[in-house]
């Protein structure tokens, strides 16, 4: 069964610290995504990033900075963390190609909370 | 600014009920639009919709597209507890590496 996997489902951090959250999937596809989703705004985009070491900024992007080295693998990494980026965090993935780069899979997500 | 208007936000039923659920969008370029069901976890891929007036089916659950007047509908019949979740709605612009614009969802609640 193809998956994006999130590395942690939960974390809790303290104000400041440096965060990195992981995700890898293994359908070998192009473009990854980070999403932020929050009670009542719906999912918001971070960066997304269509090749390795390509990354392009989403709605949101303040605050967050993204790392693709290696095909699988794309993380999202919150230099100092704030408060106000307390949220659950969607990664998801698609293949180009006809309809194909519009049909994301996601990742089960990881549930952030920041003190 | 592109949008996408998901209506009602959250409903509230009981099994068996039929629902019908409203996506508007706005924006340009238009290349399909995605109807995503979220549980506690990932959200899954229900139908994806690029022309007008076709339906797409899944067992209880339909959808269609109209593009003159820009918005989809997912209907569920015969609503079962299982189908409680927020639905998601999303729509793809040509072009744009297949990033996805979200709607806010709609909290489906189904009481036995």
């Amino acid at each position: 069964d193809v998956k994006v996997t999130q590395s942690s489902r939960y974390l809790v951090k303290r104000t400041g610290e440096k965060v990195f959250l992981e995700c890898v999937q293994d359908m070998d596809h192009e473009n990854m995504f980070w999403y932020r989703q929050d009670p009542g705004l719906g999912l918001r985009l971070i960066y997304f990033s269509y090749d390795v070491k390509m990354k392009e900024k989403g709605d949101i992007p303040e605050g967050y900075s993204v790392s693709r080295e290696k095909k699988e693998r794309f993380s999202l990494i919150l230099e100092s963390a704030s408060t106000n980026q307390t949220s659950m965090y969607l990664c998801a993935s698609s293949s180009p190609g006809s309809s194909g780069a519009n049909v994301l899979t996601f990742g089960a997500g990881s549930r952030l909370t920041v003190l | 600014e592109d949008k996408v208007v998901q209506s009602p936000l959250s409903l509230v039923v009981h099994e068996g009920d039929t629902v019908t659920l409203n996506c508007s969008y706005e924006v340009t370029n238009f290349r399909s639009l995605l109807w995503y069901k979220q549980e506690k976890k990932a959200p899954t891929f229900l139908f994806m919709l690029t022309s007008s007036g076709i339906e797409k089916k899944s067992g209880r659950l339909s959808s269609i597209l109209d593009k003159k007047e820009l918005f989809s509908i997912l209907n569920i019949t015969a609503t079962q507890t299982g189908d409680s979740a927020i639905y998601l709605c999303a729509v793809a612009r040509g072009s744009t590496l297949g990033r996805l614009y979200f709607g806010r969802g709609t909290q489906l609640t189904v009481w036995p």
